[in-house]
C-alpha cells in the first residue's frame, strides 16, 4: 500500500519559533509537494520538488523554505512562525506528469501558531 | 501563471438530485486532470483522473467527468447524489514538463437527506 507520511498530525508553536514539518514517501516518487489548505481557498502550493536538492517556488512561498536531501523526504520549514501561518499543511508525492499517474497525499498536519 | 477555476464554492442539494461541478484551467499544452474528494475529517482521495483517450472518464461512487479540450474544462457529474456524497471536491491539473500540480479552490457540497 502506497504511503505518504507526515510526521505530526497536530502541532502548536509559538510566534517566532522555527518549525519543521516532515514528509516521507515510500513510492520512489520524483515529485513532492507542500500545500496549505484554508477554508474557501482550496489547496495553495507553497513549494514543490522534482528531484533531490531541486525545488521550485509555488504560489505562496513567502515565509517558508524547503529541503530535499533524500528522494523520499521533503521538509517544509517555517523560519519564524507567525499567526497567519496557522493552517492545515498537506504533503503529496507523484511521478512526473508524463508518467500518467496521480499524486498521493499525506494525512495533513494542523499547525496552530499562538 | 497557471490557474484552475472552480465556481459555486458552496452547493446544497437534496438526495437524488443531479450534481455538476465545473472546472476550467488556463494554460495550453498536454495536461493530466484530476478530481479529488475530501470527506469530513478525512484526507484527500482520488475520485477520478484523465490522462488521454476517451474524454469521458468514470470514477468511483458513480462519478464521471468529461474533458473538453477546446473549452479547457473538466467538469464532474453525478446523476443522483446520496447523503454520503457530502464532501469537498477539488479539481487539479498538472502539465507535462512542468510538474506543478495546481488545485482549484474547491466545491463544498452538502447533500440533504
Amino acid at each position: 500500500d502506497v504511503k505518504v507520511t507526515q510526521s505530526s498530525r497536530y502541532l502548536v508553536k509559538r510566534t517566532g519559533e522555527k518549525v519543521f514539518l516532515e514528509c516521507v514517501q515510500d513510492m520512489d516518487h520524483e515529485n513532492m509537494f507542500w500545500y496549505r489548505q484554508d477554508p474557501g481557498l482550496g489547496l495553495r502550493l507553497i513549494y514543490f520538488s522534482y528531484d533531490v536538492k531541486m525545488k521550485e517556488k509555488g504560489d505562496i512561498p513567502e515565509g517558508y523554505s524547503v529541503s530535499r536531501e533524500k528522494k523520499e523526504r521533503f521538509s517544509l520549514i517555517l523560519e519564524s512562525a507567525s499567526t497567519n501561518q496557522t493552517s492545515m499543511y498537506l504533503c503529496a508525492s507523484s511521478r512526473p506528469a508524463d508518467s500518467n499517474t496521480e499524486a498521493f497525499f499525506g494525512q495533513g498536519t494542523r499547525l496552530t501558531v499562538v | 501563471a497557471q490557474s484552475v477555476s472552480q465556481h459555486n464554492h458552496h452547493v446544497i442539494l437534496s438526495e437524488a438530485a443531479s450534481l455538476e461541478l465545473g472546472c476550467n484551467y488556463s494554460y495550453g499544452g498536454t495536461v493530466n486532470l484530476f478530481w479529488y474528494v475530501q470527506y469530513p475529517g478525512q484526507h484527500l482521495q482520488l475520485l477520478l483522473k484523465y490522462f488521454s483517450g476517451d474524454p469521458l472518464v468514470k470514477g468511483i461512487k458513480g462519478f464521471e467527468a468529461e474533458f473538453i479540450k477546446s473549452k479547457f474544462s473538466f467538469n464532474l457529474r453525478k446523476p443522483s447524489v446520496q447523503w454520503s456524497d457530502t464532501a469537498e471536491y477539488f479539481c487539479a491539473v498538472i502539465r507535462y514538463g512542468n510538474n506543478r500540480l495546481a488545485f482549484g479552490k474547491g466545491n463544498q457540497v452538502v447533500v440533504i437527506p
